[in-house]
């Protein structure tokens, strides 16, 4: 089956860096990646929609300026929370789809800020 | 405003039995309902699909219902077990093929 692998699993920063997530398609070609972010007891929210090789879309509510993300290649997209606060700590999930639409999700990444 | 509200948050049950999970939505016209399973610390495994013209999907002992006049989705565990016990999350697909999700219903079988 098609698998999708993040990195970093977990990753603890200081308030006011910014945080890299990655997130693979490792057997597929993705041609279009999902970001969404999870807070405890709560379900999955889309922050955004990204095509390979153009911007991504972003949920209302999300800012494009401090969620950067890049999706330069059908088998990467990167993730990257700027300046970091303490209320951006959250479980971070990437999901990809090819030719036949289905999201395939990765395993997450757990962010906490310190 | 748009809803999808899962019946309870939690849900114990004995082994052995049939557990149902239901999905309940507001002001979405989705083309497709989805359930996933999620483990503590995981991302979403896909369970069953189905779609707006379909009434149940089976696989193994899993068992979805779709009423799209009631706006509603039942996710049936028979002969449940304690491996089952996860969280359990619909998620409705409207054409523009964005998944929303439901709050889920962390699930406990109990041996």
């Amino acid at each position: 089956g098609a698998v999708v692998s993040q990195h970093p699993s977990w990753v603890i920063c200081k308030s006011g860096t910014s945080v890299k997530i990655e997130c693979r398609s490792l057997d597929f070609q993705a041609t279009t990646m999902f970001w969404y972010r999870q807070f405890p007891k709560q379900s999955l929210m889309l922050m955004a929609t990204s095509n390979e090789g153009s911007k991504a879309t972003y949920e209302q509510g999300v800012e494009k300026d401090k969620f950067l993300i890049n999706h330069a290649s059908l088998t990467l997209s990167t993730l990257t929370v700027t300046s970091a606060h303490p209320e951006d700590s959250s479980f971070y999930i990437c999901s990809a789809s090819g030719i036949t639409n289905e999201q395939f999700f990765g395993p997450g990444t757990r962010l906490t800020v310190l | 405003s748009q809803k999808i509200e899962q019946n309870s948050e939690a849900l114990n049950i004995q082994e052995g039995k049939t557990a149902t999970l239901t999905c309940n939505y507001t002001n979405y016209s989705p083309a497709y309902l989805q359930w996933y399973r999620q483990d503590p610390g995981r991302g979403p495994v896909f369970l069953l699909l189905i779609r707006e013209n379909e009434k149940e999907k089976r696989k193994e002992r899993l068992k979805v219902t779709f009423d799209t006049t009631l706006k509603q989705s039942l996710f049936h565990i028979t002969a449940s077990q304690p491996a089952d016990s996860a969280t359990y999350l619909c998620a409705l697909e409207t054409g523009a093929n964005n998944l929303f999700f439901g709050t889920g219903t962390r699930l406990t079988v109990i041996p």
